[in-house]
């Protein structure tokens, strides 16, 4: 079964905290590939970063950092230094070749609010 | 500048009404998706086209039905046969049909059954 789960509904931080948000997801496959999108207030979902299965680098972007464990089966997200302009749902995405690699498995999405 | 234009952004339906959602896109992109988003719920796929004058179903396709005449449009109409229509919806396109393509996204339409 393919499935991607997003455990923490709805994150409260102030402001410069750090935060990591988690994405757990499930496959059979081999290759496959893990996407983090943000939904800000406005509705339209903004892409942040793609990972395939074989890269398991580390990736940092700015004040974003992405930490993907095969052996977890994890992909998680982590923003340092928060701003009220992070406030946003973030969803974790798989594709994988037995899910159909035409259709996105979307995790639930957690709630990010950053208070000043 | 190109993108995706979903209209209208809020719709009320009565019950027993069809509805049809727009979705337009200049990017030039082969691939077409309709989403729905619920509170508290990941997206679900209802319908995509991987081309024009074709279209599969995807998760929740009952009660949905789509056309794709153009390469630019791909409208969806949310059909009386839908029991529970009020959800947001989102469109996407991709420039290839692979699942591993970014997807581009509108903005969305709200839809309320009253």
């Amino acid at each position: 079964a393919q499935k991607v789960t997003q455990a923490q509904t709805e994150i409260s931080v102030v402001e410069k905290e750090d935060v990591t948000l988690d994405c757990v997801y499930e496959t059979r496959d081999t290759t496959y590939y893990l996407f983090w999108y943000k939904q800000p207030p406005s509705g339209e979902l903004v892409f942040l970063i793609r990972r395939n299965s074989f890269d398991e680098q580390n990736e940092i972007s700015g004040r974003y950092s992405w930490n993907f464990q095969k052996s977890t089966s994890s992909f998680n997200f982590t923003i340092t230094a928060s701003q009220v302009v992070d406030s946003a749902v973030y969803f974790c995405a798989l594709s994988s070749p037995s899910g159909g690699y035409n259709k996105l498995i979307f995790g639930a999405g957690t709630r990010l609010a950053v208070h000043p | 500048d190109g993108g995706i234009t979903q209209s209208p952004k809020y719709l009320f339906r009565k019950e027993g009404q069809n509805v049809t959602l727009s979705c337009e896109q200049n990017l030039n992109h082969d691939a077409m998706y309709w989403y729905r988003q619920d509170p508290g719920q990941g997206l679900r796929l209802i319908y995509y086209s991987q081309i024009v004058n074709d279209f599969q179903k995807g998760d929740i396709a009952e009660g949905y039905s789509v056309s794709r005449e153009k390469k630019e449009s791909f409208p969806l109409t949310v059909t009386s046969a839908q029991k529970n229509p009020t959800a947001f919806y989102l469109c996407a396109s991709t420039s290839g049909g692979s699942g591993a393509n970014v997807l581009t996204f509108g903005a969305g339409s709200r839809l309320t059954v009253l």
